[in-house]
């Protein structure tokens, strides 16, 4: 029973490249979050998705910020033109059921570097 | 050993000690919080949920406490073991946009259990 699954692990873009992170739920899971940690820091909430719609991405960056949950495949969080302040680990976690009724279930994150 | 949250937020203590750990939550609303372990290098882990109907709840060699009236959530590990160095954050769900529910984390308590 595989867990949350995000890939890769470890990314390096040189500024204004595009950073592509994939995030696919644990089985039986559609509902996914996308969270950002910076070292030292808790994680900051950045988008709520169920499948094949965004709920709520009161926590991204109007610019340069994506996500999209498709009905297949894994959930992926797009940067765009990346900047050196996108420096963090990026967490995916995901749920059964809508926010607020079971614990939510993280992989182990994408480190981004942005040089 | 005993921690404030944000005003200490690194925790040592001895190995077979009982460890204490405090979150203060800011929204009166919310009903539903949990308590994650984060390792160097890898994603929250849940350890344990209390929802608001509750004061007190236990689990293995941890137990969770709940007081409504302060706002006040703590986590206690009995005879904590090196394996419990981490860090440790509390989390709450708090309403965001319409009706989507965000998990809030608190800041994080560093928690070393020394030898």
């Amino acid at each position: 029973n595989a867990g949350v699954m995000q890939n890769p692990r470890h990314l390096v873009r040189r500024r204004g490249q595009e950073a592509r992170l994939r995030c696919s739920p644990m089985k039986g899971h559609s509902h996914v979050y996308w969270y950002r940690q910076l070292p030292e820091e808790g994680l900051k909430f950045m988008v709520y998705l169920q499948k094949e719609n965004i709920i709520d991405e009161s926590g991204m960056p109007k610019e340069r910020f994506s996500a999209e949950f498709p009905k297949e495949g894994p959930s992926i969080l797009r940067i765009q033109q990346v900047v050196r302040g996108d420096s963090a680990a990026y967490f995916c976690a995901s749920s059964p059921s809508t926010g607020g009724g079971s614990p939510l279930h993280f992989g182990n994150g994408t480190r981004l570097t942005v040089t | 050993g005993e921690s404030v949250g944000l005003h200490l937020p690194t925790l040592s203590v001895q190995e077979g000690d009982n460890s204490i750990i405090n979150c203060a939550y800011s929204n009166s609303a919310s009903d539903y919080f949990i308590w994650y372990k984060q390792e160097s290098g890898k994603g929250p882990q849940f350890i344990i949920d209390i929802r608001s109907n509750m004061d007190k709840r236990q689990g293995q060699r941890v137990t969770v406490l709940l007081n409504k009236t302060v706002k006040h959530l703590s986590l206690q590990i009995a005879a904590t073991q090196p394996g419990d160095s981490a860090v440790y954050f509390c989390a709450e769900w708090v309403i965001s946009s319409g009706s989507a529910r965000q998990l809030t984390f608190g800041s994080g308590t560093q928690l070393t259990v020394l030898p």
